[in-house]
């Protein structure tokens, strides 16, 4: 059974670029939550996706958008990339009304220059 | 309201010893408490997780104290090990709404 994929690995853009970042779910989840963790703190949530709908935002940008596919994979886009948008961006899925766990990804580390 | 607040930021123990992190929350709507734990450059790992009407959970060499009057949960690491180095976050949420994570605990156990 296969855990909840990332990619790419990594990725290194220069500042004023957009950058698309994929995810597919754990087998059997529908839920996709997608969060920032800047270096040495904890993952701060962006925004979380159920039934190709955004159901809750947290304190990030319209720079900030994201997608989901009808077999529940996930994107997660930024526009007018920043040098402080560097980060570890973290997939996570769930299972709505069944579970309240949160399985993560492995990540993306995006480098803006 | 949305914070929690873990301490300590760095902790250093011998192999063997019980490792305790703390963390408050003032969201009394949250009804979900989750232990992470991750190692560099990966994704944070469940651990284990506890709902307000325990107070304690166990599963393996790992315990959650929890304190609902006081609005604190804990983790303490039995018997902890070497390959137990690692950060360890702990989070809340309101049912599978968003994790509130804490700011992360830094944890190092010398052989």
């Amino acid at each position: 059974d296969a855990g909840v994929t990332q990619s790419p690995t990594h990725l290194i853009k220069t500042r004023g670029q957009q950058v698309t970042l994929r995810c597919s779910p754990k087998s059997g989840h529908d839920t996709v939550s997608w969060y920032q963790q800047a270096l040495g703190q904890g993952p701060q949530f962006i925004f979380q996706y159920y039934e190709e709908e955004e159901r809750q935002r947290g304190n990030f940008p319209d720079r900030f958008s994201g997608h989901q596919f009808p077999n529940y994979s996930s994107e997660l886009n930024v526009n007018a990339l920043l040098l402080g948008d560097s980060a570890l961006y973290l997939c996570a899925s769930s299972t709505q009304g069944y579970t309240d766990t949160q399985y993560f990804g492995p990540g993306t580390r995006l480098t803006v220059l | 309201q949305q914070q929690v607040k873990q301490s300590p930021q760095s902790l250093i123990v011998q192999k063997g010893g019980i490792p305790i992190i703390n963390c408050a929350y003032e969201n009394t709507a949250f009804d979900y408490f989750p232990w992470y734990q991750q190692f560099p450059g990966k994704g944070p790992a469940l651990l284990i997780a506890i709902r307000p009407d325990v107070s304690e959970k166990k599963e393996g060499r790992f315990t959650i104290s929890f304190n609902k009057s006081a609005k604190q949960f804990s983790l303490h690491i039995m018997d902890s090990q070497p390959g137990d180095s690692a950060t360890y976050f702990c989070a809340a949420s309101k049912g599978a709404q968003k994790l509130v994570f804490g700011q992360g605990t830094r944890l190092t156990i010398n052989p």
